[in-house]
């Protein structure tokens, strides 16, 4: 079945550093999403990525979705820390079936 | 326009006991999705609902836990006889279609923090 690997579940940071995450899937994928979630609060919805090599940004993030479409990474350039909180991704494999990242906690020392 | 609306926010319910769980979509939204999160864990799919059917609910546990998604009203997560380790936060999710092809991804309400002491 389809599989997900979103590693280090943790990463800590210095102000003003760059982060990268990655979503890893053993399938090929019809879509991913990712999803922001702060301490204590419910899952919002950042971005959708469809299209092989796609890449989008919004503001300091940076979404990109793999060639073969069995990957996707988040890249958030000179952190703050309003970036704080879970990230993680949400899988649409081809057969619509969804897959959770666990996510990976990002904390940002000022 | 209210996004997707989830009561109680906090619930607290000794073990044996029912617990009730509500969510209200978005207007225009049909498809009902409902994840539980247990402390320092991501979140994990339970059950999928269109108005009265429920389209996957392989996440569900065989025992205890229901969902319904009535043609009037809220969507009910039900769990019977709670036991401790049902503590968790469950969060409600929405969506206008399907999740396929292009799509805007869910909208999350700020789920229920259900505590079984």
């Amino acid at each position: 079945g389809q599989q997900v690997m979103q590693i280090p579940q943790y990463q800590h940071v210095q102000e003003g550093e760059d982060f990268t995450t990655y979503c890893n899937s053993s399938t090929t994928l019809s879509n991913i999403q990712w999803y922001k979630q702060r301490p204590g609060g419910h899952p919002v919805f950042l971005i959708q990525l469809v299209k092989s090599g796609e890449v989008k940004k919004q503001k300091r993030l940076t979404f990109q979705f793999g060639e073969a479409k069995k990957n996707s990474s988040l890249h958030i350039t000179a952190t703050q820390t309003t970036d704080v909180g879970t990230y993680f991704c949400i899988l649409t494999g081809a057969n619509s079936k969804l897959t959770f990242g666990k996510g990976i906690t990002l904390s940002v020392r000022p | 326009n209210a996004g997707v609306m989830q009561n109680p926010r906090h619930l607290v319910r000794r073990r044996g006991q029912e617990a009730r769980l509500r969510c209200s979509p978005m207007k225009g939204h049909s498809h009902v999705y409902w994840y539980r999160q247990l402390p320092e864990e991501g979140l994990k799919f339970m059950v999928y609902l269109q108005k009265e059917n429920i389209i996957d609910e392989s996440g569900m546990p065989k025992e205890r836990f229901s969902a319904e998604f009535p043609k009037e009203g809220p969507s009910i997560l039900r769990i019977q006889q709670v036991v401790r380790g049902d503590s968790a936060a469950y969060f409600c999710a929405s969506s206008p279609t399907r999740p396929e092809g292009r799509w805007h991804g869910y909208t999350f309400g700020s789920g229920t923090r259900l505590t079984v002491v």
